[in-house]
C-alpha cells in the first residue's frame, strides 16, 4: 500500500505553547486528508477533514481556532495545536485519501504523533 | 445512521488457537466495511475490506471476515493465532451517503492478547 508519514512521532511541550504536526503522503497525491484523535484505550475520533486548497471541515465539538489545519499541497497537511494544555495530550493520527492511480479513493493512515503537554 | 459495534473490548487466546473478533454494523444502505489493526505505537494497517463483492473476504496475515447481512455482522477470524497478532483491532464502516460521505466511522476497538 501507499505510505503516509507523520512528524514528529512524539512531542512534549509546555502548557501554553503551540505544536505543529506534519502529515505527508509519500508516494501518492491526496486531495483529502483527515485528522483523528485517539485517547488511551479508546477509538479514533475524527477531528476534521481537510481538502487541498480550501478550509477544513471540523467535526462537532472540535475548536477550529485551537486546532489549525492547513492543506497547502496535495502531499502535505499540517495540524497546529495552539496554546496547548494538558487536556490536549493525546495521540493524533492523520490519514490521506488517494486522489487517483492504483489506490484511488483508498485511505491510508500515518503512524501517529503522541503529544504530551506538561 | 451508520455505525459499528465491537462486542468485545478484550479477547485473549492461546497461540495456535482460533481467533474470533466480533463486529456488528448498522446501516440503511449497503455498507462498506473494513478491519484495521493497530500495533503499539504504530499506524493503522488495513487487514481487509468488504465493498459489496464476495461476502467472504480474505485479508492479510491469514485473517478473513464474512459479511452476513441477515445478522448485520462482519466478524473477523483467523484459524490459528500467532504471537505477532497481539494488537488492537478496529472494525470500521464507511459512510456511503449524506454530507459526510466517504468518512470512516471506527468501532471502539478490541484488544487481542495471545498467550504462549
Amino acid at each position: 500500500g501507499a505510505v503516509v508519514s507523520q512528524h514528529p512521532s512524539w512531542v512534549i511541550c509546555k502548557s501554553g505553547t503551540s505544536v505543529k504536526i506534519e502529515c505527508r503522503s509519500l508516494d501518492f497525491q491526496a486531495t483529502t486528508m483527515f485528522w483523528y484523535r485517539q485517547f488511551p484505550k479508546q477509538s479514533l475520533m475524527l477531528m476534521a477533514t481537510s481538502n487541498e486548497g480550501s478550509k477544513a471541515t471540523y467535526e462537532q465539538g472540535v475548536e477550529k481556532d485551537k486546532f489549525l489545519i492547513n492543506h497547502a499541497s496535495l502531499t502535505l497537511s499540517t495540524l497546529t495545536v495552539t496554546s496547548a494544555h494538558p487536556e490536549d495530550s493525546s495521540f493524533y493520527i492523520c490519514s490521506a485519501r488517494s486522489s487517483g492511480g492504483r489506490f484511488r479513493n483508498e485511505q491510508f493512515f500515518g503512524p501517529g504523533t503522541r503529544l504530551t503537554v506538561l | 445512521a451508520q455505525s459499528v459495534t465491537q462486542l468485545d473490548s478484550h479477547v485473549s487466546v492461546s497461540e495456535g488457537t482460533p481467533v474470533l473478533l466480533r463486529c456488528n454494523y448498522s446501516s440503511s444502505y449497503s455498507p462498506s466495511l473494513f478491519w484495521y489493526v493497530q500495533h503499539p505505537n504504530k499506524g493503522l494497517q488495513l487487514l481487509l475490506k468488504y465493498t459489496s463483492a464476495a461476502t467472504l473476504v480474505k485479508g492479510i496475515n491469514g485473517f478473513e471476515a464474512e459479511f452476513k447481512k441477515s445478522e448485520t455482522s462482519f466478524h473477523l477470524t483467523k484459524p490459528s493465532a500467532h504471537m505477532s497478532d497481539a494488537a488492537e483491532y478496529f472494525c470500521v464502516v464507511k459512510l456511503n451517503y449524506g454530507g459526510s460521505q466517504g468518512n470512516l466511522i471506527f468501532g471502539k476497538g478490541t484488544k487481542l492478547s495471545v498467550k504462549p
